[in-house]
């Protein structure tokens, strides 16, 4: 089955600098990559994800880029606000329609101090 | 966007008893539901797919017997905790695909702590 891991597991940036975080996967097969924000005690949210037809994906201060090759994934957040706090979790799946069924990586906790 | 509503969000219950937690698509219909798991500090483990009018389908590990689904409805599925131990407690969260482009929706999760 596919394995998601997830680098760093903590992550602490001053407000405005940059963060990424890392993921590898193992299977080949897998097309659909998302990205979820969960803040304390609130759900996961979706917040940017990418398909393997596509190398990079972006929206306003949050990147994605994929590279299919090497089996790996990265969320890039730029100028970073203190909201921007939260675990940030990636995942991967074979399509958008089975997201629900995704492999998740252990997730990142961001910390943004002001 | 689509809403997912969990119910309860958090429960607390004597070791022996039975708990249920529900899991509504509120502006979506949704045939399939999933179910996750939660430990501190962790990711989301899958436990099983609602399936609407059948079967749910189970991952590797997870009884069967010990957590029954019913998703009776195109609106609601449920998970039910059975002879809960304190090693059960945890964070379940429940998730629906819905909307046009399929995107995927978490409930809130609830809390389950078995004393």
């Amino acid at each position: 089955g596919e394995n998601v891991e997830q680098h760093p597991s903590t992550l602490s940036v001053q407000e405005g600098d940059s963060a990424v975080i890392k993921c590898t996967y193992s299977d080949s097969a897998s097309n659909y990559f998302p990205w979820y924000k969960q803040e304390l005690g609130k759900r996961p949210q979706l917040i940017i994800d990418i398909r393997s037809n596509v190398g990079e994906k972006k929206d306003q201060r949050i990147a994605v880029t994929l590279n299919k090759t090497a089996k790996h994934f990265s969320l890039h957040i730029t100028e970073t606000q203190p909201e921007d706090s939260a675990v940030y979790f990636c995942a991967a799946t074979i399509s958008k329609i089975n997201a629900g069924k995704s492999t998740f990586g252990d997730g990142t906790t961001l910390t943004v101090k002001p | 966007g689509a809403v997912v509503s969990q119910h309860p969000s958090w429960v607390i219950c004597k070791s022996g008893t039975s708990v249920k937690i529900e899991c509504r698509s509120l502006d979506f219909q949704a045939t399939t539901m999933f179910w996750y798991r939660q430990f501190p500090k962790q990711s989301l483990m899958l436990m099983a797919t609602s399936n609407e009018g059948s079967k749910a389908t189970y991952e590797q590990g997870v009884e069967k017997d010990k957590f029954l689904i019913n998703h009776a409805s195109l609106t609601l599925s449920t998970l039910t905790v059975t002879s809960a131990h304190p090693e059960d407690s945890s964070f379940y969260i429940c998730s629906a695909g819905g909307g046009n482009n399929g995107e995927l929706f978490f409930g809130e999760g609830s809390r389950l702590t078995v004393l």
